[in-house]
């Protein structure tokens, strides 16, 4: 299994551009996420899918969009990059945990710069 | 609401030394609890979770955590640091039902030789 793989790895973008951060993964996980990291502030959660068709919000949701219509997919689109959304990436997988609390599987990220 | 407080921003030990990482919670019902590792340039790897079945929990690389809830505490220990400790380590909180992580906002270990 990859797992969570995400593309690009690095990315820069000018203010007011779009562009769609991939996410995929192959264990075959009902619930993704995505969070953004910034320094001093932990990962907050952007938006949330428990499974295709079905999306949500998170804690910080305001510009970013999602949809799922696979199992295996979660792109999260920034519709008009602003440079507040400078920052690190990461999606998220999960699988039910038997009689306890379930394990989150993160990919290795996508660094975000937006001048 | 629930929130997790991670004292320490950075926290520097000798190699050999004993690893103490802080963590308190907030929750209104019983957590799952959870510590994560970040390598640099890296994504997030589990160390270990409390599942509520002990409160001393044993993870990888030789960590541990202690469940305390009159303390509303799950600080992360090793008693030996090695180099390959130096990492950011984050604290993170679920509930039963919810289907995301409230994290901490990181501890960056430092090792010195």
């Amino acid at each position: 299994n990859a797992g969570v793989t995400q593309t690009p790895k690095f990315q820069v973008l000018k203010t007011g551009q779009s562009m769609t951060l991939q996410c995929a993964q192959d264990m075959n996980h009902e619930y993704m996420s995505w969070y953004r990291q910034d320094p001093g502030m932990g990962l907050r959660l952007i938006h949330y899918s428990v499974g295709a068709g079905i999306t949500d919000q998170g804690e910080v949701p305001n510009g970013y969009n999602v949809s799922r219509s696979t199992t295996e997919d979660f792109p999260l689109r920034l519709l008009s990059a602003a440079p507040s959304q400078t920052s690190v990436y990461f999606c998220a997988s999960r699988t039910p945990g038997a009689g306890g609390p379930d394990t989150q599987y993160f990919g290795p990220g996508t660094r975000l710069t937006v001048l | 609401a629930q929130s997790v407080t991670q004292l320490g921003s950075h926290v520097s030990v000798s190699e050999g030394a004993l690893v103490l990482l802080r963590c308190n919670y907030s929750s209104s019902v019983p957590p799952y609890l959870f510590w994560y590792v970040q390598y640099p340039n890296q994504g997030l790897q589990l160390l270990l979770k409390y599942t509520s079945a002990a409160t001393l929990v044993k993870g990888i690389n030789g960590f541990e955590a202690e469940f305390k809830k009159s303390e509303t505490s799950f600080h992360l220990t090793k008693p030996s640091a090695h180099m390959s400790d130096a990492a950011e380590y984050f604290c993170a909180v679920s509930h039963t039902g919810r289907r995301a992580l409230t994290f901490g906002s990181g501890t960056r270990l430092q090792v010195q030789p």
